[in-house]
C-alpha cells in the first residue's frame, strides 16, 4: 500500500497565484486532514473531513479551500497565495473506528515569493 | 479547545544517557494522547499512544510514556538513547478523533 501520497513535494509560487496541493490515500480511511508546519509553532490544523462530501474548518482555515468528492482524495486549494502561506503542508488520514491514529504523507514544501 | 505544551524546544543528550521529553495538556475531559516522531525531511510517524487502560504505554524501540491525569501530563522517556533517536518529537491530543492538537515539538539531538 502507498498510504498517504502528497503532490507536489516542492512548489514555488508568486504572490497572488493559485495552486492545489493533492492528497490521496488508499487505506479507505474516512477521516482526512491538512496541517501546516511552521518553525516553533508545531502543526496546526487547516481543514478536515470526516467523509466524502463533508468538510470542516480547523484552527487556521483562512486562505485555504478544500473539497472531498471521493473517499480517497482531499485536495487543498490556495486561491490567492500570500507569503504568510509559506510553510510545509502535511496531509493525514485515519480510520473512523479504532485508535484514531493519523497516517501522514511525506509533506509538501511551499514557498510564496 | 484542548492545548498541548511541550516545555523543551531542544534537548541535547549524550548517547546511552536517559532522556525525558515533557508534555502537558489542558482539557477538562478525557482525551486520547499521542507521541509522534519526525525524522528529517519526512512526515510524522506514530511513536506511541494512550487511549485507555494502563497509564504506562511503550513503543517497540524502547520509548515509554506515562499518562498522569492529576498532573495532565504525558511525558516521554527512554532509559538509553541511540544516535538514531535524533529527531523531532511531537505530543498530540484529541478528544473526538476529528481535531488533533499538537505541541510545538521537541528537537532531540543525541551526541556521540
Amino acid at each position: 500500500n502507498a498510504g498517504v501520497t502528497q503532490t507536489p513535494k516542492f512548489q514555488v509560487l508568486k504572490t497572488g497565484q493559485s495552486m492545489t496541493l493533492q492528497c490521496a490515500q488508499d487505506m479507505n480511511h474516512e477521516y482526512m486532514s491538512w496541517y501546516r508546519q511552521d518553525p516553533g509553532m508545531g502543526l496546526r490544523l487547516i481543514h478536515y473531513s470526516v467523509g466524502a462530501g463533508i468538510t470542516d474548518q480547523g484552527e487556521v482555515p483562512n486562505g485555504y479551500n478544500v473539497s472531498r468528492s471521493t473517499t480517497e482524495d482531499f485536495p487543498l486549494r490556495l486561491l490567492s497565495a500570500a507569503p504568510s502561506q509559506t510553510s510545509v503542508y502535511f496531509c493525514a488520514s485515519s480510520g473512523s473506528s479504532g485508535a484514531n491514529v493519523l497516517t501522514f504523507g511525506a509533506g509538501s514544501r511551499l514557498t510564496v515569493l | 479547545a484542548q492545548s498541548v505544551t511541550q516545555l523543551d524546544s531542544q534537548v541535547p543528550v549524550f548517547e546511552e544517557a536517559p532522556v525525558e521529553l515533557r508534555c502537558n495538556y489542558s482539557s477538562s475531559v478525557s482525551v486520547y494522547l499521542f507521541w509522534y516522531v519526525q525524522y528529517p525531511n519526512q512526515g510524522l510517524q506514530l511513536l506511541l499512544k494512550y487511549l485507555s487502560g494502563s497509564t504506562l504505554v511503550e513503543s517497540i524501540n524502547g520509548f515509554e510514556a506515562e499518562f498522569n491525569k492529576s498532573q495532565t501530563s504525558f511525558h516521554l522517556r527512554k532509559p538509553s538513547v541511540h544516535i538514531s533517536d535524533t529527531a523531532e518529537y511531537f505530543c498530540a491530543v484529541t478528544l473526538t478523533g476529528n481535531q488533533f492538537y499538537f505541541g510545538t515539538g521537541t528537537s532531540l539531538t543525541v551526541i556521540p
